[in-house]
């Protein structure tokens, strides 16, 4: 298995743009985890889908940011419009089950100009 | 606060010595997992611990958990310059959904 894949692995727009991650899941792994990682604020869950289904959301610090998994191998973060201070790296990590090791994506550097 | 913080927050140590990272925790927990990352990379899982497990090795590593204490002991023993990374430990409480990562150790591993 490739692991779990990010695209696009850098990004850089302007404030007001809108943003996509996208982010593919181990197969077979039934949880995905999206997190936003910088030197203020460290590692933080923004949110995380069980069976596509999304389970907490409460670390999604605005309504600017939105997420889907339509299905078992897709998942996207949206920000909409972005913001200087959106600028972070952003990772998906899936598991099989929600307590289970988690397996990290290399992440998207986002910057916003 | 945080669930589980690392202590210390930043240790350097020449090569061939050993590193001690501890995490502590405040609530009860199902498991708990420790993870690398390497600059600029995706955290890699190195170990899990058991709430009814004391002790796990794996390779050059030990993990040690105390229920008691609510805390966990990360030890590398016979540190290398590769194992410069920042380490996090995740607490799996009971009855949450999620892992909770900690704010990480910074290792750093003098040639």
């Amino acid at each position: 298995d490739a692991g779990v894949i990010q695209s696009p692995r850098h990004e850089v727009t302007e404030m007001g743009q809108e943003v996509t991650l996208r982010c593919k899941p181990i197969s077979g792994h039934n949880s995905l985890f999206w997190y936003r990682q910088t030197m203020m604020r460290g590692l933080e869950l923004l949110i995380y889908f069980n069976n596509n289904v999304p389970i907490d959301d409460s670390g999604m610090p605005e309504d600017r940011f939105s997420a889907k998994m339509p299905n078992a191998s897709f998942s996207t973060l949206k920000i909409q419009p972005s913001e200087p201070r959106d600028s972070a790296v952003y990772f998906c990590a899936s598991s099989f089950l929600l307590q289970d090791e988690q397996y990290f994506g290399p992440g998207t550097r986002l910057t916003v100009t | 606060s945080q669930q589980g913080e690392e202590d210390p927050q930043a240790l350097s140590i020449q090569e061939g010595e050993n590193a001690t990272m501890n995490c502590s925790y405040k609530t009860s927990i199902n498991n708990l997992q420790w993870y690398r990352q390497n600059s600029g990379r995706g955290l890699v899982h190195l170990i899990l611990i058991r709430s009814n497990e004391r002790e796990k090795h794996s390779g050059r590593l030990r993990v040690t958990l105390d229920t008691s204490k609510k805390s966990s002991s990360l030890l590398i023993t016979a540190s290398r310059a590769a194992d410069t990374a920042s380490y996090f430990c995740a607490t799996d409480v009971q009855g949450a959904g999620k892992s909770t990562f900690g704010d990480g150790t910074t290792l750093t591993v003098k040639p």
